[in-house]
């Protein structure tokens, strides 16, 4: 166990639709990071929090946007979702300087 | 970011010590080496990460050559659970404002035979 938790694990919604995937992280972490993997397709860094505000930036679609709460879990708003935004997302916690990222399990999400 | 490089596949008997090389040859100086490995469509397992010593734990050890372009890691007695991609990654210390992101390259998908 990571100690990163994500919700829900399984998301099936249709094309136009709009989801919240949402990412606890591990106690004392600061930073949460996003990720999404497509059918065998690598690990895509998406964006990255830190304390609340926004440190890094990847390969984020316009319609998606995510944010950091003062409690410090995270959420990826992914809109106007198309068939291809089908994929794996994954939320990363980590500390300072060289610790290692944990990520956790995953939401699957199916846009039909 | 260093680059790195990583046979694409890999075979290796139950039992028996895998060996996972990675070469890094544009490291710098305060990059650290991290492994991950992702069995399935789980998420990424953190390993273990070094700079330039070697490393061991629970569950594997790192060699650093001494010039900080290469490294192996070592699962000392793989078994059947072992079987996944594992990914090398050269991530640099910035040490303030959080960390730096992950980026993963294609890895090596290993297959622990019986």
């Amino acid at each position: 166990d990571s100690g990163v938790t994500q919700t829900p694990k399984h998301l099936i919604t249709a094309t136009g639709q709009r989801v919240t995937l949402r990412c606890s992280p591990r106690s004392g972490d600061l930073s949460v990071y996003w990720y999404q993997q497509s059918l065998d397709q690598g690990l895509q860094f998406l964006i990255q929090y830190y304390n609340g505000e926004e440190r890094a930036k990847g390969n984020i679609l316009e319609r998606f946007s995510a944010q950091q709460f003062p409690d410090l879990h995270s959420e990826l708003n992914l809109s106007s979702l198309e068939l291809g935004d089908s994929a794996l997302y994954f939320c990363a916690s980590s500390g300072e300087g060289a610790s290692p990222l944990h990520f956790g399990n995953g939401t699957r999400l199916t846009v039909t | 970011d260093a680059k790195t490089t990583q046979p694409p596949s890999m075979d290796c008997a139950e039992g028996r010590a895998a060996n996972l090389p990675c070469n890094h040859s544009t490291i710098s100086g305060n990059e650290y080496v991290y492994w991950y490995r992702q069995i399935h469509s789980q998420g990424p397992q953190y390993i273990i990460h070094g700079l330039k010593n070697n490393e061991t734990n629970e569950m594997a050890s790192l060699i650093i050559t001494e010039d900080r372009k290469s490294s192996t890691l070592i699962l000392p007695h793989a078994t059947l659970r072992d079987t996944a991609v594992y990914y090398c990654i050269v991530r640099v210390d910035v040490s303030n404002f959080g960390n730096e992101k992950l980026t993963f390259g294609t890895g090596t998908r290993l297959t622990i035979i019986p």
